[in-house]
């Protein structure tokens, strides 16, 4: 297993709430993502870390947020939940190091299944 | 404007015999491409990456292929067993450390 976990691993809240979800390694890469999955959509690139402090958005960044105040730690935020937001999210970390020249495999958490009603 | 595009939805396939998945990209500065299986409930495991410098890599009974002037890859498995029914997705990769993008995957069912 690559070390990931991801919490809470289900949830359900209101439109309107803030939602906070956390990706945790344990494998001090420094390259994180994060993923959403819909049916007919396969996987989506919400945003993505290069280091600590040091993010970028992804094909489907607009509600979210997202913060890296240490390695082991990325955190997804939707600041104010709307029903187009339910969905599975995946937390991601890659194999690749500063410098390396090897592809980019990455290895994915075991999602959390968020629902806004 | 989908990027990759996995066009059959599904699979079944006889155990034993050969699976075969597809993939087709449009994106040329694509130079890394991957295969993942999804059971449900779980996140996507790695199976096989191939570079765009080679037109072949194998893992066992996992074997890719890549035709780039044809801008399409294929996943064989052989032979194909129960616990290969899944969802496989492919992915692609413009270098770096930037993300994967994904077709809408493929599932796939092998008959008894």
């Amino acid at each position: 297993d690559a070390g990931i976990t991801q919490s809470p691993r289900h949830k359900v809240t209101e439109t309107g709430t803030p939602v906070t979800l956390r990706c945790h390694q344990t494998e001090n890469h420094r390259y994180m993502y994060w993923y959403r999955q819909d049916p007919g959509h396969g996987l989506r690139l919400i945003h993505y870390s290069y280091g600590v402090k040091d993010t970028d958005k992804g094909e489907v960044s607009d509600g979210y947020s997202v913060s890296r105040s240490k390695t082991e730690d990325f955190l997804l935020t939707l600041e104010s939940a709307t029903s187009s937001q339910t969905s599975v999210y995946f937390c991601a970390i890659s194999s690749l190091s500063g410098g390396a020249v090897s592809g980019n495999e990455q290895f994915f958490g075991p999602g959390t299944r968020l629902t806004v009603l | 404007d989908q990027q990759v595009k996995q066009n059959s939805p599904s699979l079944s396939v006889q155990e034993g015999r050969i699976s075969i998945l597809n993939c087709d990209y449009t994106n040329s500065m694509f130079d890394y491409f991957l295969w993942y299986k999804k059971y449900p409930a779980e996140g996507p495991t790695f199976l096989i990456s191939i570079s765009s410098i080679k037109d072949k890599n194998e893992d066992g009974r996992f074997t890719v292929f890549l035709n780039k002037s044809a801008k399409h890859l294929s996943l064989h498995i052989v032979p194909s067993q129960p616990g290969d029914s899944a969802v496989y997705f492919c992915a692609a990769s413009k270098g770096g450390a930037d993300g994967l993008t994904f077709g809408k995957g493929t599932h796939l069912i092998i008959q008894p």
